[in-house]
């Protein structure tokens, strides 16, 4: 069972915007701004996407953002486009010094 | 460009050992902290170990404290996941991940994985 909560799919149409939310406690994703974002696709090595709440890792389209607001983080994509299918799991670094992922949620487009 | 590869994975019996290894090249891998995350077949990701730059502090996930051990070899630029008392539940693809800092920071660059299969 996962410490955070993240729907388990999301869907939208070519070119809309779609967001991805996740919510913890006040031990992970309210604790600091250590929560990232990773995109894995079948058969694939997960990828970093966002990092420390909205920060994009070079080469990470800008139609990907991140934000925070208290326990929930969010993941927007914008400008869906069919190589957006995949996974999305958010992660969170913990009072306890572990790491908490989400359960992940499977990103569709129509 | 930067490198991870896992190696050691396979087959094992419950209640066997087994030691994964992961390979690092392109950056100096002495200055980054490292990981172990793992996933099991049709399950999402599982954090399950770091270690910092140097080796001095090490964390482990709660669901595997005590029968795992992360190391490192700066000299070799390899790190190391020393399984023992393995159980069905560890059958996983086993990722090999650079951290983006020194100490605990976000997953920047992943492996391509190690299958471990525990099984009889």
């Amino acid at each position: 069972q996962s410490a955070l909560t993240q729907p388990a799919s999301v869907s939208g149409s070519p070119g809309q915007s779609i967001t991805i939310s996740c919510t913890g406690t006040s031990s992970d994703l309210g604790h600091d701004d250590t929560v990232s974002w990773y995109q894995h696709r079948p058969g694939k090595a997960p990828r970093l996407m966002i990092y420390d709440v909205n920060n994009r890792p070079s080469g990470v389209s800008n139609r990907f953002s991140g934000s925070k607001s208290g326990n929930t983080a969010s993941l927007t994509i914008s400008g869906l486009q069919a190589e957006d299918e995949a996974d999305y799991y958010c992660c969170s670094y913990t009072t306890t010094n572990t790491y908490v992922f989400g359960p992940g949620t499977k990103v569709s487009v129509l | 460009q930067v490198q991870l590869v896992e190696s050691g994975g396979g087959v094992v019996q419950p209640g066997r050992s087994l030691r994964l290894s992961c390979a690092a090249s392109g950056f100096t891998f002495s200055n980054y902290a490292m990981h172990w995350v793992r996933q099991a077949p049709g399950k999402g990701l599982d954090w399950v170990a770091f270690i910092s730059y140097d080796g001095t502090n090490k964390y482990y996930g709660e669901s595997i404290r005590g029968r795992f051990t992360i190391s490192r070899d700066n000299s070799e630029n390899t790190v190391h996941l020393q399984v023992i008392s393995l159980r069905p539940e560890d059958t996983a693809i086993y990722y090999c991940v650079k951290d983006d800092n020194s100490g605990p920071g976000a997953f920047e660059i992943w492996g391509l994985g190690a299958m471990v299969t525990v099984s009889s």
